[in-house]
């Protein structure tokens, strides 16, 4: 069984410039999260998404940084503009129910400099 | 409030020794989940092991055995007889109440051959 997708693995920009983030979860993986995780720190849930609605975003700063989910499967993180303070590596998770019984399986991630 | 504390940001040890890291929590709720995850090289965080709040019984796969005591707030992992393909980060979570993951900061375990 494949495991969470995501695209690119690195990414560098210079500041003010807008990126993008694909992720494809694992095939029947209702719920779709995703983190921000800098150097040397645990990853930090950005917005969780339950089929296609965003159920949890609060920690996502909405002035720069947009999500979608479009029919409930993959998802796209983006950020416009990027900041210095944005380089980090993006991590997207998947799992079967929102529920907190359900372990998350997470993609490689991708590895953003901002320059 | 909820937290998850790691206190040991790196360990080393030489092949086949055992090794505990440590992981301390805290949450006012009485349901709840502790994870540990294993952070590769690669980057990709490897499930490990989940645990409720109501079942405090040591767990032991393998090389691997968990210590969970309410008592004290900790969810301890030990590896027994480390190997090189040990060497990672080792991240401890909790969930409660809400279904967002709170991580540690994460101890690098680094095993010298």
């Amino acid at each position: 069984e494949a495991g969470v997708v995501q695209s690119p693995r690195y990414k560098i920009i210079e500041k003010k410039q807008p990126v993008a983030f694909w992720c494809n979860p694992i095939s029947g993986h209702n719920t779709l999260y995703w983190y921000r995780q800098n150097l040397g720190q645990g990853p930090e849930l950005l917005i969780r998404y339950e089929n296609e609605e965003a159920v949890d975003d609060s920690q996502l700063p909405k002035d720069r940084f947009s999500a979608e989910r479009l029919k409930g499967v993959d998802s796209t993180l983006k950020i416009q503009p990027a900041e210095l303070g944005d380089s980090a590596v993006y991590l997207c998770a998947s799992s079967l129910g929102g529920g907190s019984a359900y372990e998350q399986y997470f993609g490689p991630g991708t590895r953003l400099t901002v320059t | 409030a909820q937290k998850v504390t790691q206190a040991q940001t790196e360990i080393s040890v030489v092949e086949k020794e055992d090794v505990t890291l440590d992981c301390v929590y805290e949450t006012r709720d009485t349901t709840y989940y502790l994870f540990w995850y294993k952070q590769p090289p690669s980057g990709e965080l490897v499930f490990l092991i989940r645990r409720n709040s109501f079942d405090e019984q040591n767990e032991i796969s393998g090389r691997y055995s968990w210590n969970f005591q309410k008592s004290t707030s900790s969810f301890n992992f030990t590896i027994t007889a480390s190997q090189v393909v040990d060497s990672a980060v080792y991240f401890c979570a909790l969930i409660s109440g809400t279904y967002k993951y709170i991580f540690g900061t994460g101890t690098r375990l680094k095993v010298l051959a």
